[in-house]
């Protein structure tokens, strides 16, 4: 089955311990990316990637780091999590050359930072 | 560069009415593609429909339909006699070849509430 797989789905953690939410997808997929959603902003993109080794920013990138070592998987990293990364977290694949697909989501990673 | 605009922020309305989200893009492209997602209260991103821009055919599914409309750059979905169930945002994206692959692009949304 085509899927993209996040963990934690939920974490709740304090200021300052580093934290790492998983991201995985078996299809294949080129690009990745990681969107935060906020009440009234809708998906904003923190940080994506067009293939293995190649990472870039999105729109709200400070805060996290991410890393492309396999095709497969992007995690999600927090050095120093502060309490306004308290959000709602996805990580989504696609296609992006010759047969373009939809973007396929996780099913989300709700975290909380105390 | 790419833009979606979902102008409606919250939509409500009565169980059985007909309701229309709409959606507009940006795009220098001749060849994107556009797609709705919908997330219910329980948060996961559920996908509806993928259109590609040489496709004006309007789509209906049920009671979704879909009217791409490329004279106006919009790609509208329409929710006949909605339900309750329907209570969920919906999300207009875009793909096309800027930077040379078809990295999506989300719209902010809209949030549709149905009350019985």
């Amino acid at each position: 089955e085509a899927q993209v797989t996040q963990n934690p789905r939920y974490l709740i953690t304090v200021t300052g311990k580093k934290l790492t939410v998983t991201c995985s997808q078996n299809m294949n997929h080129e690009y990745m990316s990681w969107y935060r959603q906020d009440p009234g902003l809708g998906l904003r993109q923190i940080y994506y990637s067009m293939n293995v080794e190649v990472t870039d920013k999105g729109d709200v990138p400070e805060g996290y780091k991410v890393s492309r070592k396999e095709k497969r998987n992007f995690p999600l990293i927090l050095e120093s999590p502060s309490p306004n990364q308290t959000s709602l977290y996805f990580c989504a694949s696609s296609r992006i050359t010759g047969r373009i697909t939809e973007a396929f989501f996780g099913q989300g990673t709700r975290l909380t930072v105390v | 560069a790419q833009k979606v605009t979902q102008a409606q922020t919250e939509i409500s309305v009565v169980e059985k009415e007909d309701v229309t989200l709409d959606c507009v893009y940006e795009t220098r492209d001749t060849t994107y593609y556009l797609f709705w997602y919908k997330q219910p209260p329980s948060g996961e991103l559920v996908f509806l429909i993928r259109r590609n821009s040489f496709d004006e055919q309007n789509e209906i599914s049920g009671r979704y339909s879909w009217n791409f409309q490329k004279s106006t750059s919009s790609f509208n979905f329409t929710i006949t006699a909605s339900q309750v169930v329907d209570s969920a945002v919906y999300f207009c994206a875009l793909s096309d070849s800027s930077g040379g692959s078809y990295i999506p692009t989300f719209g902010r949304g809209t949030s549709l509430i149905v009350h019985p």
